[in-house]
């Protein structure tokens, strides 16, 4: 069975600062790994995407995110905070399924 | 390319009556998934259908809920008798065929009173 753990369900940063949003998994093959943002009040939007090759992955609004297999992790970076990066994120897992992490809740101070 | 659609976006009912959601998938997705999102917590899985067929409910509570993708229409997530605890945000996602990438609705929040 596959899961996710999401490290820390607040986190809060400054405006221009790193933001590291953690993710751990465990799949019993060759995962696919996802984040997606949710904002108040909607659905979610896909931010970023691994399945093979570069474990380096890019995404949109500046989002990276690396897979490292050793450590079966996927955290989710972005080097200089912006107000508007203020929402809750989801790291997922899939095989034939996806399950999610409890998400975490990212908070951006001025 | 519209996206995922869902509809009503908001949702009342009082408790012991019934609520229907509805899900929409993108154009050329077979593959419907809903999940329900209690405050302050994450997805849980509900259930996983393709047209006409029910793939994986294991996520489904055993009674009171079901879930119909059929050939034609959109995908309808019934809840009968509904009770206090059923209030929450219940998400649909599509994907097409062959691909993990799953593309989300706005949700519908449910309300029980």
């Amino acid at each position: 069975a596959q899961s996710v753990t999401q490290l820390g369900s607040h986190v809060s940063v400054s405006e221009g600062a790193l933001v590291l949003l953690r993710c751990n998994y465990s799949s019993s093959v060759p995962p696919y790994l996802f984040w997606y943002v949710q904002y108040p009040n909607q659905g979610l939007q896909l931010l970023l995407k691994y399945t093979t090759g570069a474990t380096l992955v890019k995404g949109i609004n500046g989002f990276e995110a690396e897979f490292k297999k050793s450590e079966t992790s996927f955290h989710l970076t972005k080097p200089s905070a912006h107000m508007s990066d203020a929402a809750e994120y989801f790291c997922a897992v899939s095989n034939n399924d996806m399950r999610f992490g409890a998400g975490t809740r990212l908070t951006v101070k001025p | 390319n519209a996206g995922v659609m869902q509809n009503p976006r908001h949702l009342v009912r009082r408790r012991g009556q019934e609520a229907r959601l509805r899900c929409s998938p993108m154009k050329g997705h077979s593959h419907v998934y809903w999940y329900r999102q209690l405050p302050e917590e994450g997805l849980k899985f509900m259930v996983y259908l393709q047209k006409e067929n029910i793939i994986d409910e294991s996520g489904m509570p055993k009674e009171r809920f079901s879930a119909e993708f059929p050939k034609e229409g959109p995908s309808i997530l019934r809840i009968q008798q509904v009770v206090r605890g059923d209030s929450a945000a219940y998400f649909c996602a599509s994907s097409p065929v062959e691909s993990y990438e799953q593309y989300f609705g706005p949700g519908t929040r449910l309300t029980v009173t």
